[in-house]
């Protein structure tokens, strides 16, 4: 089992410009989440998906955008980059408490953006 | 408390030493407590996770303990080992059915040879 695996490992873009974060979830997973982890800060929640829906939300604007495919696979779209952007994009996967019992999240190693 | 708060920020102990800190959450509504180990440039490996007030939960030298009343978990790690080294991340979960981790800013432990 490769584990929850993300791509790219770093990416740096400009401001203004928009960005495509991928992440595979842990073979089984159907929950994908995304956190931001700005530079001494603990990871931030950005959103949720569950079954191709985007199920919860975290205080980030409109500009941060996602999409989940029928493979349980996700995307993190950020248009309109701002230096503040800047940060370590972790990905975590479960398996809905929907299907039963609370569930551990495990997470990827993270897309290093730099936004100059 | 409004937010997850964890301390001390850092730590240095001793190898062969044990220590211990503190994770501070919201008590109302609280759903379940996460510890991870994060290591740099790998991925945040998941300890424990507790939901019961009182729940204690080992894993080799660490062991980690919940209360949900006062809103705190403490984790433990005996016998220190340079493996040891890494940030150590606790998370809260409100409310079942509510699967956003609310994190905190970690304690950053270093063992010295």
């Amino acid at each position: 089992d490769a584990g929850v695996t993300q791509s790219p490992t770093h990416l740096i873009k400009t401001r203004g410009q928009q960005v495509t974060l991928r992440c595979s979830p842990k073979s089984g997973h159907d929950t994908v989440s995304w956190y931001q982890q700005a530079l001494g800060q603990g990871p931030q929640f950005i959103f949720q998906y569950y079954e191709e829906e985007e199920r919860q939300r975290g205080n980030f604007p409109d500009r941060f955008s996602g999409h989940q495919f029928p493979n349980y696979s996700s995307e993190l779209n950020v248009n309109a980059l701002l230096l503040g952007d800047s940060a370590l994009y972790l990905c975590a996967s479960s398996l809905s408490i929907r299907r039963g019992a609370y569930n551990e999240q495990f997470f990827g190693p993270g897309t290093r953006l730099t936004v100059l | 408390i409004l937010n997850v708060e964890q301390s001390p920020q850092s730590l240095h102990v001793q190898e062969g030493d044990s220590t211990n800190f503190t994770c501070s959450f919201p008590s109302s509504n609280f759903y379940a407590l996460h510890w991870y180990r994060w290591e740099t440039a790998k991925s945040p490996e998941a300890l424990f996770v507790m939901t019961l007030n009182g729940d204690e939960k080992k894993k080799g030298r660490i062991s980690a303990t919940l209360n949900t009343k006062e809103g705190y978990s403490y984790l433990y790690i005996k016998g220190s080992q340079p493996e040891d080294s890494a940030t150590y991340l606790c998370a809260s979960v409100s409310d079942f059915g509510n699967e956003k981790l609310t994190f905190g800013t970690g304690t950053r432990l270093t063992i010295i040879p």
